[in-house]
């Protein structure tokens, strides 16, 4: 089975970086996913990480440690839209590569 | 334009009773999926299909069942049996079995009372 740990909320003020950290346990990891989803509505993708190191994608950045089970979501320059819940997702390489999904972490942004 | 429909939104239903959740998408992917999303849980997997009439469990199948007629779509019922059935539900689907990016769909949130 899988165990992958985040943060139930965090608070950051506009304009300012945030890092959200997910750690996980898994026997066959194959990839770690990170998806934003605002209230109500359906994840959308932000970043893939499957190999060791920073991926930067404008203000945001996804980090990954295979050796120490985790991974960071690094966002910039916080809007008042990046509040959302962030979700950490690992595909396990010995279970189909299905994904297991993170309880996700409630982003406040405040002005 | 390309995307991942469900319906409806919202969906009531009377304890006791089946229900049938919609999903269709229109990106020409193999792979469907359903997950059940409760506060603070994340997602849990139901049932994903990789291909046309073909369809696995995923973590919490009982109590329910899912179809794969068309490459398009994926239904979900919630049966009787299932005992917790309020929950928001997500179809997901991606150009094959567990690949690079799952795309979503709105989502269907089923209050049973």
């Amino acid at each position: 089975g899988q165990n992958i740990d985040q943060p139930t909320e965090m608070t950051a003020t506009e304009g300012a970086i945030v890092q959200i950290n997910c750690t996980y346990q898994t026997s066959g990891f194959n990839g770690l996913f990170w998806y934003q989803q605002h209230a109500g509505e359906a994840p959308t993708f932000l970043s893939y990480n499957v190999l060791d190191g920073l991926e930067e994608k404008g203000r945001f950045s996804s980090f990954l440690s295979r050796s120490k089970g985790y991974s960071y979501l690094l966002l910039k320059e916080l809007q008042m839209k990046d509040s959302a819940s962030y979700l950490c997702a690992v595909r396990d390489g010995n279970a189909g590569n299905m994904l297991t999904f993170g309880g996700g972490t409630r982003l406040m942004v405040k002005p | 334009d390309g995307g991942i429909t469900q319906s409806p939104k919202y969906l009531f239903r009377k304890e006791g009773q089946n229900v049938t959740l919609s999903c269709e998408q229109n990106l020409n992917h193999d792979a469907m999926y359903w997950y059940r999303q409760d506060p603070g849980q994340g997602l849990r997997l139901i049932y994903y299909s990789q291909i046309v009439n073909d369809f696995q469990k995923g973590d919490i199948a009982e109590g329910y069942s899912v179809s794969r007629e068309k490459k398009e779509s994926f239904p979900l019922t919630v049966t009787s049996a299932q005992k917790n059935p309020t929950a928001f539900y997500l179809c997901a689907s991606s150009t094959s079995g567990f690949s690079y990016e799952q795309y979503f769909g709105p989502g269907t949130r089923l209050t049973v009372t």
